[in-house]
C-alpha cells in the first residue's frame, strides 16, 4: 500500500526555537493534513492542504503542500513547552476516503 | 457543532473474552466512520471504514469486526481476544472532505 515517509522521527528542542518537519510519498496525494497528539488522547486536526502550492498558517503553525504533491512539511515558529507531542501527517488519494497516515515526530521541548 | 464520543476509555480483557468497543458522532448525518488502531510504535493503521449503515470495508484481516447499525453509531467487535490486540483504538468521523475528527480514543490492554 502506499507509504508516507516522514521524518525526523524525533526532536528535541528548546523553548523558543523553531521547528520543521516533512512527509514525502512516491505517491500522488489529493489533499494533506498534519495532526497533533497528546499523550493518551486522538489526534487534533491543525492544518489542512487541498491544492499544491498551498501555504497555510495556523496560529505559529505553517504548513506548505508541495508542487508536486508528493511531499509536505510543517513548521512551527517559537515553540513553547505546549507543543509537545506527536505529529503526524496524513495523506488522501484520490476520491478515496481514506488517509495514510505517517508515523509520527515526536516533539519535545525543554523549558 | 459535531462531537465524537467514544468508550470506555480505558479496558483490560482477559484472553479469549469478547469485546465491544462503542463510537458515537453527534451534530452530523450519514458521516464517513473509521476505526484506527495506534500501536506502542506510534503509526495509525486503519482497520475498518464505513460510508453508510450496515457497509463496512475491512482493511486488515484480523481477530476484529466492525458493524455500523445506526447512522451514527459504529461498533468494533472481537469474539475472542488475543494478546496481539492490545493496543490503542481511535474512532473517527469525516464528511465528503479528507479532514477526518478523531475520538478520544481505547486503551486496551489484554491479559
Amino acid at each position: 500500500g502506499q507509504q508516507l515517509n516522514q521524518s525526523p522521527q524525533s526532536m528535541f528542542i528548546q523553548e523558543g526555537e523553531d521547528v520543521s518537519m516533512n512527509c514525502t510519498s512516491s505517491s500522488i496525494f489529493n489533499t494533506w493534513l498534519w495532526y497533533k497528539q497528546d499523550p493518551g488522547e486522538g489526534p487534533v486536526l491543525l492544518i489542512a492542504l487541498y491544492k499544491a502550492g498551498e501555504l497555510t498558517s495556523n496560529g505559529r503553525l505553517t504548513a506548505q503542500f508541495g508542487i508536486t504533491r508528493k511531499d509536505s512539511f510543517l513548521n512551527i515558529s517559537a515553540s513553547i513547552p505546549s507543543d509537545v507531542g506527536i505529529y503526524f501527517c496524513a495523506g488522501q488519494l484520490g476520491s478515496n476516503y481514506k488517509l495514510t497516515f505517517g508515523k509520527g515526530t515526536l516533539l519535545t521541548v525543554n523549558p | 457543532s459535531q462531537t465524537i464520543h467514544q468508550w470506555p476509555a480505558t479496558l483490560v480483557q482477559p484472553v479469549g473474552s469478547p469485546l465491544s468497543l462503542e463510537c458515537t458522532v453527534e451534530g452530523t448525518s450519514n458521516p464517513n466512520l473509521y476505526w484506527y488502531r495506534q500501536a506502542a510504535g506510534r503509526g495509525l493503521q486503519l482497520l475498518f471504514y464505513s460510508v453508510g449503515i450496515g457497509q463496512i470495508s475491512s482493511e486488515v484481516p484480523q481477530n476484529l469486526s466492525a458493524s455500523r447499525p445506526q447512522d451514527r453509531q459504529f461498533i468494533l467487535s472481537s469474539k475472542k481476544l488475543l494478546l496481539s490486540d492490545s493496543g490503542f483504538y481511535l474512532c473517527a468521523w469525516s464528511r465528503q472532505g479528507a479532514e477526518a475528527f478523531f475520538g478520544q480514543g481505547t486503551r486496551l490492554t489484554v491479559v
